[in-house]
């Protein structure tokens, strides 16, 4: 079983719609990490959250992570064509960073 | 500013032939260096990862080896591939600590099996 779950697995959403990802894990999460990835590519960091009840935002897109640091959301605003790709979140599980666990990924497509 | 390089970009290789990627990092000493590989449907897997040069930890078994020759060098070999090891391959870095680091990925190298 996966250590980590994304959903959904896939999400296709009209432009300027808003949409969430979530990303849930059955133990504690001392680090959550979201990525973004467009197909064939790296991944590119979006935002690191460590503490429960945190919230991060960069442009239209905002990451919290629950109280119990076990469940963690990305939130876009107004979606575009550009926020389309694969977007996947990491958690350092050990408490210890040298070894991250990752989603399967969500698949967005934002069609205009 | 730090840069993460990765190359070739795509690979095809036939069953049973040697592999050699390469990463290296700029702009950045002594980083920890990981190498993950991206499956069809799957997510990451951590594949190695190395905190210095010489030191190698390996997280699954596997027909794959890596190597760290320098310091921002960090070498993914196989002596014979096989189909399985076709796949998305990343390298990361993060900062020497470890401890709460963001990883930053490279562009990636597509191999691709046959």
């Amino acid at each position: 079983s996966q250590e980590l779950e994304q959903s959904p697995q896939s999400l296709i959403v009209q432009e300027g719609k808003n949409l969430t990802i979530n990303c849930t894990s059955s133990k504690t999460l001392y680090g959550l990490y979201w990525y973004k990835q467009k197909y064939g590519e790296g991944l590119i960091f979006l935002m690191m959250l460590q503490k429960g009840g945190e919230e991060k935002s960069h442009e239209k897109i905002t990451a919290k992570l629950d109280e119990k640091k076990q469940q963690s959301s990305l939130h876009i605003t107004a979606s575009q064509p550009s926020h389309a790709g694969i977007y996947l979140c990491g958690a350092d599980m050990l408490n210890n960073t040298d070894k991250l666990i990752f989603g399967t990924g969500t698949r967005l497509q934002v069609f205009p | 500013s730090q840069t993460i390089h990765q190359w070739p970009a795509t690979l095809v290789q036939p069953v049973g032939s040697p592999l050699s990627l390469e990463c290296t990092v700029e702009g950045t000493s002594n980083p920890n260096l990981y190498w993950y590989r991206q499956a069809a449907g799957r997510g990451l897997q951590l594949l190695f990862y190395s905190v210095g040069i010489g030191q190698i930890s390996s997280e699954v078994p596997q027909n794959l080896s890596a190597s760290r020759p320098q310091d921002r060098q960090f070498i993914l070999s196989s002596k014979k591939l096989l189909l399985s090891d076709s796949g998305f391959y990343l390298c990361a870095w993060s900062g020497p600590s470890g401890y709460q680091e963001t990883q930053y990925f490279g562009p990636g190298t597509r191999l691709l099996v046959l």
